[in-house]
């Protein structure tokens, strides 16, 4: 069962355009990291988030955790063809409670393609 | 620091095969995770450690085995490989849970015919 789903699944846009990633879940996390991933290479950590409604920004990249702590976003504003690659969340699901023994649910990805 | 590398890169066996893939970290990490990527499926959590000497099964643990007998390397092997286990193979570590950041291995391509 895949906990949680992104969307969307791909994304074309040319260079300069803003986009939204958004990534849904129906349970509770303890944080939530985004993930950039490039072809033939592991996934790099962008951001983690902790707090319900924290906002971190990251150059041009906003990332919002939401207040009940179910979902997340990920907003690039004016997208370069650097900016390309598949971007994952993945959120920590508390264990007795106890963030030492969480492990990360990764979500489906999202494929960005930025166009020059 | 070379940070996580994983061996090899790519690998093709036959079905009923067996392998070993090799994940080493210079980090001194104490948690060291495995996870295959499918197409449109994420990563999925195959089996993970938390110190030497330690193994704990994750979301998708069936048909692999796994062993942490010396902090730095976790062993993932397969005894009898089938085409479902057609995958690109990640190792990650960390510096315990969760909130802290994993640090990816290159991956290996493992393809079974």
């Amino acid at each position: 069962t895949q906990l949680l789903e992104q969307s969307p699944q791909f994304l074309s846009i040319q260079e300069g355009e803003n986009l939204t990633v958004y990534c849904n879940s129906s349970s509770v996390f303890s944080s939530l990291q985004w993930y950039r991933q490039e072809p033939g290479e592991g996934p790099v950590l962008l951001v983690t988030v902790v707090t319900g409604g924290e906002v971190k920004k990251l150059k041009r990249l906003t990332f919002q955790f939401g207040d009940a702590r179910k979902d997340s976003s990920l907003h690039i504003t004016a997208a370069q063809p650097g900016d390309t690659g598949l971007y994952l969340c993945a959120g920590a699901r508390s264990e007795s409670g106890f963030h030492n023994t969480d492990k990360l649910i990764f979500g489906t990805g999202t494929r960005l393609q930025v166009f020059p | 620091n070379a940070g996580v590398t994983q061996t090899p890169k790519f690998r093709v066996l036959k079905t009923g095969q067996s392998m070993t893939l090799l994940c080493a970290q210079d980090m001194n990490h104490e948690y060291m995770y495995w996870y295959r990527q499918d197409p449109g499926m994420g990563l999925r959590l195959i089996h993970y450690s938390v110190g030497e000497g330690t193994t704990a099964k994750g979301e998708v643990p069936d048909g692999y085995n796994v062993s942490r007998l010396k902090k730095q390397n976790f062993l993932l092997g397969l005894e009898s490989a089938a085409p479902s286990q057609t995958s690109v193979y990640f190792c990650a570590s960390s510096y315990t849970g969760t909130d802290y950041e994993q640090y990816f291995g290159p991956g290996t391509r493992l393809t079974v015919t």
